[in-house]
């Protein structure tokens, strides 16, 4: 089946343990980006990546960092959490990165609902 | 000034009504424009895509984009209870992408 994977699906941490949110896909596809989504703001984009080793900045990538060494995987980093970071976070991926600015069909993953205290 | 911008809601229409949901934008770099469905809890799913100005059709669903005025549309025929949920807009430009923060919508029975 094809799909995108996200874990843990919920996290309670406290501010500054480092944690990790693994996001993997099984469609081959190239690009990858990670969201987070809290109330009144709707989805923010964090980082993209159009394919293995090219990463860049979305809206709000302060306090975050990815890295994509397999195609498959987009994993997102927190180095230092803190509660500002308390989101629900989505990994969403598509079989290419926009061309001439047109862009294929985001999939997303479940969700990951991260608590910071 | 939100990038994407859609009123919140909530959107009422009684069952087999039209709902129209809109949505504006402030990138005229923007080029595609999609519409997805978030039903409560879960993640957004895909409703249409559109990249042409003019309508796009597809079953019950009509997506409607106008480029001068940097607008889109979602209209919904003959809406169900099952349609209720959170609709989405979002555009991008090149790598980039922004969502409105969504349209509630219920249909009553």
């Amino acid at each position: 089946e094809a799909q995108v994977t996200q874990n843990p699906r919920y996290l309670i941490t406290v501010t500054g343990k480092k944690l990790t949110v693994t996001c993997s896909q099984n469609m081959n596809h190239e690009y990858m980006s990670w969201y987070r989504q809290d109330p009144g703001l709707g989805l923010r984009q964090i980082y993209y990546s159009m394919n293995v080793e090219v990463t860049d900045k979305g809206d709000v990538p302060e306090g975050y960092k990815v890295s994509r060494k397999e195609k498959r995987n987009f994993p997102l980093i927190l180095e230092s959490p803190s509660p500002n970071q308390t989101s629900l976070y989505f990994c969403a991926s598509s079989s290419r990165a926009p061309a001439g600015g047109l862009s294929d069909t985001q999939y997303f993953g479940p969700g990951t609902r991260l608590t910071v205290l | 000034q939100k990038e994407v911008e859609q009123n919140s809601g909530p959107l009422s229409v009684p069952e087999g009504a039209i709902a129209s949901l809109n949505c504006t934008y402030s990138d005229r770099g923007s080029q595609s424009f999609f519409w997805y469905r978030q039903y409560s809890g879960k993640s957004p799913e895909l409703i249409m895509s559109i990249y042409s100005n003019g309508d796009k059709e597809d079953g019950r669903f009509t997506a409607q984009l106008n480029k001068a005025s940097q607008y889109v549309s979602l209209l919904i025929r003959d809406s169900q209870p099952s349609d209720s949920a959170t609709y989405l807009c979002a555009g991008n430009n090149f790598n980039k992408f922004y969502f409105g923060s969504g349209t509630k919508l219920n249909v009553k029975p």
